[in-house]
Parts: C-alpha cells; structure tokens; sequence
C-alpha cells in the first residue's frame, strides 16, 4: 500500500515563508512522479496551484513555487497572507496509472 | 475558460446504483485525460479513476475496482461514472477533474469542477 505523506499542519506568521513537503513512504520523491499541489477552502472544490512538479497553474502568483527537496516534492509559500489559511493537497502519479493524495496539511497564518 | 459541470448524486440505499456525469466544455473534451476523486465528509481528497482522452485507458483505485465504471463519451463532452454495490463508505463529494494531458500517464489533474455529493445511507 503506497502512502503519500504530508505534514498534518503548519503555521507560519504573516509576511512569512513556509515549506509543506510530499513524501513517499517506499521512494524517494522525483520528478517522474509528476507532484501537484492543490488547495482547499471548507466547502470549496480544490484549486490546482502547482503541476507537474513546478509549473504554476493559470492565475496563481508567483510567491506559490513548486519543487523537489531532497527526496520529497515541496511547495514554498512566501510571503504569507491570511487568505492563505486552508489546506493543501499534493497528489502522486504512480507508474501503474494511478495516483495517490496525501492527507493534506493545514495551514494556519498567525 | 474551462467549466466542469457534475451531476447525478443523491441519496442511494446501501447495495444501489448511480451514474455521475460531468460536463466539460471551454477546451477540446477529447484532447484531454480525466478523473474523478472523492472527498468523504470532513476527510482528505481521494482519486478514484482516470480515464485517457480516446476512452482507451481506465484506472481505478483499489477501494472502487470492480464497483464503477469510469467512461466518456466525447462527441458529448460528457465524463461518466457508473457507480454499482455502494456502500456507505462511499459517501463523498465526488469532483469532476481534467488532467493536463491527453494521457492519464505523466499527467496530474488541473482543473476542477465544483462537485456532487453522494450519500449512502438506509
């Protein structure tokens, strides 16, 4: 059973830099897994930020920025605002055709 | 401007059938791999099924194989899922979404609809 793993939660301070990671429990994380990143709001559909490793989905700003660190895929947030408070999915692709979401994390700006 | 439209939940008795459908329209329907993922109540996002842009190719997380049946019909730009046997755990938000490409390979899902609650209960 591949797991995805996620940080549970995170805070950063406002104006701050935070760094969520995506992880595998039986790999290292690279490109080939093409990590995505999406954001969530209670009650609203995800909104994709980062694909495919580090390309920015249309309209998102540039202070989103995807990569990979070590062996996990990250995403970098800077320059935090208050609407930046949600959770955040990554989402693998397996080599089989399918794909797994990790458990996400929740943000908190204070 | 792409617009991914999901209809067909409800409430359904355990043991019951659905079929879920999604709208696609602002893109070439066809030029692009979809999916559904899944969302149970106050829980994370889960994938459910890919399909590749020709209907070729279908993929299904183990907790759905041999339940739905993901397929597309693309004169239509129509998505489907045929859901069969629910059982309660299957109650979730279900999220229409495009992959980036034409393959369900090497792509990820990057744009959504705004979902269909379905619930499983007796």
């Amino acid at each position: 059973q591949t797991v995805v793993t996620q940080e549970p939660s995170f805070s950063v301070s406002p104006g701050g830099t935070v760094t969520l990671t995506c992880g595998l429990s039986s790999d290292s994380v690279s490109s080939s897994y093409y990590p995505s990143w999406y954001q969530q709001t209670p009650g609203q559909a995800p909104r994709t930020l980062i694909y495919n490793t580090n390309t920015r989905s249309s309209g998102v700003p540039d202070r989103f920025s995807g990569s990979i660190l070590g062996n996990k895929a990250a995403l970098t947030i800077t320059g935090a605002q208050a609407d930046d408070e949600c959770d955040y999915y990554c989402v693998l692709y397996m080599r089989s055709g399918i794909s797994v979401f990790g458990g996400g994390t929740k943000v908190t700006v204070l | 401007e792409v617009q991914l439209l999901e209809s067909g939940g409800g409430l359904v008795q355990p043991g019951g059938s659905l079929r879920l459908s999604c709208a696609g329209s602002g893109f070439t329907f066809s030029n692009y791999a979809m999916n559904w993922v899944r969302q149970a109540p106050g829980k994370g996002l889960e994938w459910v099924s890919s399909i590749s842009g020709t209907g070729g190719s279908t993929y299904y997380a183990d907790s759905v194989k041999g339940r739905f049946t993901i397929s597309r019909d693309n004169p239509t730009n129509t998505l489907y899922l045929q859901m069969n046997s629910l059982r309660a755990e299957d109650t979730a938000v279900y999220y229409c979404a495009k992959r980036s490409g034409i393959t369900v390979s090497n792509t990820s899902p990057a744009d959504w609809g705004q979902g269909t609650l379905v619930t499983v209960s007796s």
